[in-house]
């Protein structure tokens, strides 16, 4: 069936470090989403990614859509400790929307 | 705009009971989804509602229901609670244009099964 994964699980950084997440799905996506959750928070929507190797800018953060549409990136340029918290990818294939399993980001001061 | 609100914040149930969850949607927002998140499975799809009617269905057993009201706001059932239904559950709803497919989250349910 269905699967959107997304590496790593985990990952602890110095803060000024980047930080990487990726999200890869078995199928072709109509749209990926990015969404931040920080600590005992829900998540909240980040963007939207729909053509086919798009790429949006917001401040440090820098997402991808890649040319299948079936997997997409998540960088941060320069951490901060505000960054701390859970990102998810998600994506729509046909009726149904697939949340990847989230990356954790600690930053360390 | 008020946000996604959900009631009550916190349950505490025990096994072999029933639950209903509340969700009120975004004013003008028409789709409901809602979300199981545990810290071993990340966040499960329930099912999505969308001007009444259930338009699709997660991978969950009958104990989970859910309805929707004809003034968008939800309301997902559990019966028969087991230990592994402790969790926090998440809706989010969706505005009406079709060119996104943005979910905006409510700060959820936190379930306890004792």
């Amino acid at each position: 069936g269905q699967q959107v994964m997304q590496i790593p699980q985990y990952q602890h950084v110095q803060e000024g470090e980047d930080f990487t997440t990726y999200c890869n799905s078995s199928t072709t996506l109509s749209n990926i989403q990015w969404y931040k959750q920080r600590p005992g928070g829900h998540p909240v929507f980040l963007i939207q990614l729909v053509k086919s190797g798009e790429v949006k800018k917001q401040k440090r953060l820098t997402f991808q859509f890649g040319e299948a549409k079936k997997n997409s990136s998540l960088h941060i340029t320069a951490t901060q400790t505000t960054d701390v918290g859970t990102y998810f990818c998600a994506g729509r294939n046909f009726n149904k929307f697939y949340f990847g399993s989230g990356t954790k980001l600690n930053v360390k001061p | 705009k008020a946000g996604v609100t959900q009631t009550p914040r916190y349950l505490i149930k025990t096994r072999g009971q029933q639950v209903t969850l509340s969700c009120s949607p975004i004013s003008g927002h028409r789709s409901v989804s809602w979300y199981q998140q545990t810290p071993g499975q990340g966040l499960q799809f329930l099912f999505e509602y969308f001007s009444e009617t259930q338009r699709n269905k997660g991978n969950f057993p009958g104990r989970f229901s859910g309805r929707q009201f004809s003034n968008s706001r939800s309301e997902m059932n559990v019966s028969t609670l087991e230990l592994g239904d402790s969790a926090l559950y998440l809706c989010a709803s969706t505005p009406p244009t079709g060119a996104t497919d943005t979910q905006y989250f409510g700060p959820g349910t936190r379930l306890t099964v004792l």
